[in-house]
């Protein structure tokens, strides 16, 4: 059973297109979050949520918004796609607020033409 | 804001052993993480260490915690060709988990 997986894993799209990634932890743990990774492989946390409310918000533009329709799930949806969007945006869970983030999801890779 | 640093290329040969620093900047830091990325796969947490420690072993691994000079090492044993991949260290600080991760190194194993 996977812990944490996201769909789609591969996502090609054009510029002003709106997308959106899922992600589902079966996990029970009450934080989620989504990080972005560029094509230097530079990680930096974009949000994170625990039981459904918001509890980091980086300085992300606000074309992207995440969505915690219930814990186990946090989804992002990214308007008016531009090209610098292009990266790999993972999933991660945790069952503290603190501590050690073990579970992180495949990775979508995103690429906008 | 936490700075953390790497170096961006380690070569080693097969059974040595491999040496990955990283340096931050945040002397708040509580936990220090060592996560390894395979070629396109995910992150995976290999260990970690609690801010009040300075050494922790697991099997091959070692942790070194210098906190004074805020530095952070992981040491692989007997190095295989299976520990190929790209290591970043990640300092949490904060009360919210605010994870800052390292620009990666990558380590390549040679026969």
């Amino acid at each position: 059973d996977t812990a944490v997986s996201q769909t789609p894993k591969y996502l090609v799209t054009q510029m002003g297109n709106d997308k959106s990634i899922k992600c589902e932890q079966n996990l029970g743990h009450d934080t989620m979050y989504w990080y972005k990774q560029d094509s230097k492989k530079f990680l930096k946390i974009m949000f994170s949520y625990n039981n459904k409310e918001l509890i980091i918000n980086e300085t992300v533009p606000n074309r992207f918004s995440p969505k915690s329709p219930d814990k186990a799930h946090l989804n992002l949806h990214i308007n008016s796609l531009e090209l610098g969007d292009s990266a790999v945006y993972f999933c991660a869970s945790s069952p503290l607020t603190t501590g050690p983030i073990e579970f992180f999801g495949p990775g979508t890779r995103l690429t906008v033409l | 804001g936490e700075d953390v640093e790497q170096s961006l290329f380690l070569s080693v040969r097969e059974g040595d052993s491999s040496v990955i620093n990283c340096t931050y900047t945040d002397s708040s830091s509580t936990y220090l993480y060592w996560y390894k990325q395979e070629p396109g796969a995910g992150l995976q947490l290999l260990t970690y260490i609690f801010s009040n420690m300075d050494m922790k072993q697991d099997q091959r691994l070692t942790v070194l915690l210098n906190k004074k000079d805020k530095h952070l090492s992981l040491r692989i044993a007997d190095t295989q060709t299976g520990d190929s991949a790209i290591y970043f260290c990640a300092v949490l600080t904060g009360t919210a988990s605010k994870l800052t991760f390292g620009t990666g190194t990558r380590l390549q194993v040679t026969l």
